[in-house]
């Protein structure tokens, strides 16, 4: 069955760096595009960046746009969000999900998600 | 970016009910609309897809219709499972974006 569990996620101070992960497995990861989605808390649902399955393409929400990179290693099954100059409006849940085929923007599996917290 | 607006924000309701949440988009985005469940500590989970594809494993009581800017997601003899958040979400265009939720409690 389709798995998707994040790590990386902790407290950082605001202008900090973190790095977080998405360990994918039961599917051809490599076959798939991969999003990055989070929630505030109390807030709804932000996407903030998609990378296709041949990492030939990746598109940021325009608030994450200039500070966040997303990657994905196809031989080793995982996803990453590289979180740089962090805010503290970046504090939520974030989670990897699946897109439904190479380069879709329908999330058909998601991940429990990691918290991240930033915070002086 | 396309706008998504839920409504209602919440609503109440009992076991057995029948829920209705409408969903706008800014723009005509065909049929290209996706609903999401939302419980707290679990994965969210696809619901309906390309506006009334019901995903793999999805109960028949949840349904969905609409096209354009106008959506629908229906749920029939409302379980006890089915207390949960809800979401639409475009993906006509990138930015991928969500409606604001709609508690079921």
């Amino acid at each position: 069955q389709v798995q998707l569990v994040e790590s990386g996620g902790g407290v950082v101070q605001p202008g900090r760096s973190l790095r977080l992960s998405c360990a994918a497995s039961g599917f051809t990861f490599s076959s798939y595009g991969m999003h990055w989605v989070r929630q505030a808390p109390g807030k709804g649902l932000e996407w903030v960046a998609v990378m296709w399955s041949d990492g030939s393409n990746a598109y940021y929400a325009d608030s994450v746009k200039g500070r966040f990179t997303i990657s994905r290693d196809n031989d080793k099954n995982t996803l990453f969000l590289q979180m740089n100059s962090l805010r503290v409006e970046d504090t939520a849940l974030y989670s990897c999900a699946r897109a439904e085929d190479f380069g879709g923007n329908t999330l058909d599996y998601w991940g429990q998600g990691t918290r991240v917290t930033v915070s002086s | 970016d396309i706008q998504m607006t839920q409504s209602p924000s919440s609503l109440s309701a009992s076991v057995r009910d029948r829920v209705t949440i409408t969903c706008r988009a800014s723009q005509s985005i065909s049929d290209y609309l996706n609903w999401y469940q939302l419980k707290p500590g679990k994965a969210p989970k696809l619901l309906i897809s390309a506006a009334s594809s019901l995903h793999s494993g999805v109960p028949s009581r949840f349904s969905g219709s609409g096209s354009g800017t106008e959506f629908t997601l229906t749920i029939v003899n409302l379980q006890p499972e089915d207390f949960a958040t809800y979401y639409c979400q475009q993906s006509f265009l990138i930015p991928p974006t969500f409606g604001g939720g709609t508690k079921v409690e």
